[in-house]
């Protein structure tokens, strides 16, 4: 099975900030890595898929870039609905695995 | 409007069984292959199984195979998880979630989640 690694795994910022949170795998996976952002007590929702590709409706300030095994979200300017948890899935072979989570707190 | 709506969960004895449901609206359901994934209290997301769009491709994860069937009914634009043999560690939250069913292919809409508790 292929293993995703993020980090950190949880990190504390402020309104305005600029965050990035990496994503490892333990093989190659081409760009088949999808971000999820999910606040509590709701289902996760698609961000960014095929590494940089910004889903439909998705704020611009987010972003994705990377390419083989190792990938990175980013937040341009943090907003007070962006404190939530982070997820990246690879889709590149079954089964599909997601990482372990990144929790954005507010400072 | 695209909707999942996921039901069936509930408390359940270790070793009992469990029939959750996902019902499809606002596209067209045949021509996506559906997930279902879980989260267990205050942890991360697990992926539980996948069903193509024609039922021609089955996948689980290994925690799960040989107790847990995934199945559809296209009639009723409705995708299923039959759950047997249930121990504690499946308590969790389970979201339905759809694909395009190519390579790569996000999990682009998600159920809201039902709670499945397994406990004596």
């Amino acid at each position: 099975d292929i293993q995703l690694t993020q980090s950190p795994s949880f990190l504390s910022a402020s309104v305005g900030d600029r965050v990035t949170i990496t994503c490892r795998a333990s093989q190659v996976i081409s760009t088949y890595l999808a971000w999820y952002q999910q606040r509590p007590g709701k289902a996760p929702n698609l961000l960014i898929y095929a590494a940089s590709t910004l889903q439909s409706g998705v704020p611009s300030r987010f972003s994705g870039s990377g390419f083989g095994a190792e990938f990175t979200l980013t937040i341009s300017s943090l907003q007070p609905e962006d404190f939530a948890t982070y997820y990246c899935q690879q889709l590149d072979s079954y089964p599909w695995t997601f990482g372990q989570g990144t929790k954005v707190d507010i400072k | 409007e695209v909707r999942l709506v996921d039901t069936g969960g509930g408390l359940v004895q270790p070793g009992g069984s469990l029939r959750l449901s996902c019902e499809a609206s606002g596209f067209t359901f045949t021509t996506y292959s559906m997930n279902w994934v879980r989260q267990a209290p205050g942890k991360g997301l697990e992926w539980v199984s996948y069903i193509s769009s024609t039922s021609s491709t089955i996948y689980y994860a290994d925690s799960v195979k040989g107790r847990f069937t995934i199945s559809r009914d296209d009639a009723r634009n409705s995708l299923y998880l039959q759950m047997n043999s249930l121990r504690d560690e499946d308590t969790a939250v389970y979201y339905c979630a759809r694909d395009r069913g190519i390579v790569g292919a996000p999990f682009d809409y998600w159920g809201q989640g039902t709670l499945v508790t397994v406990s004596s």
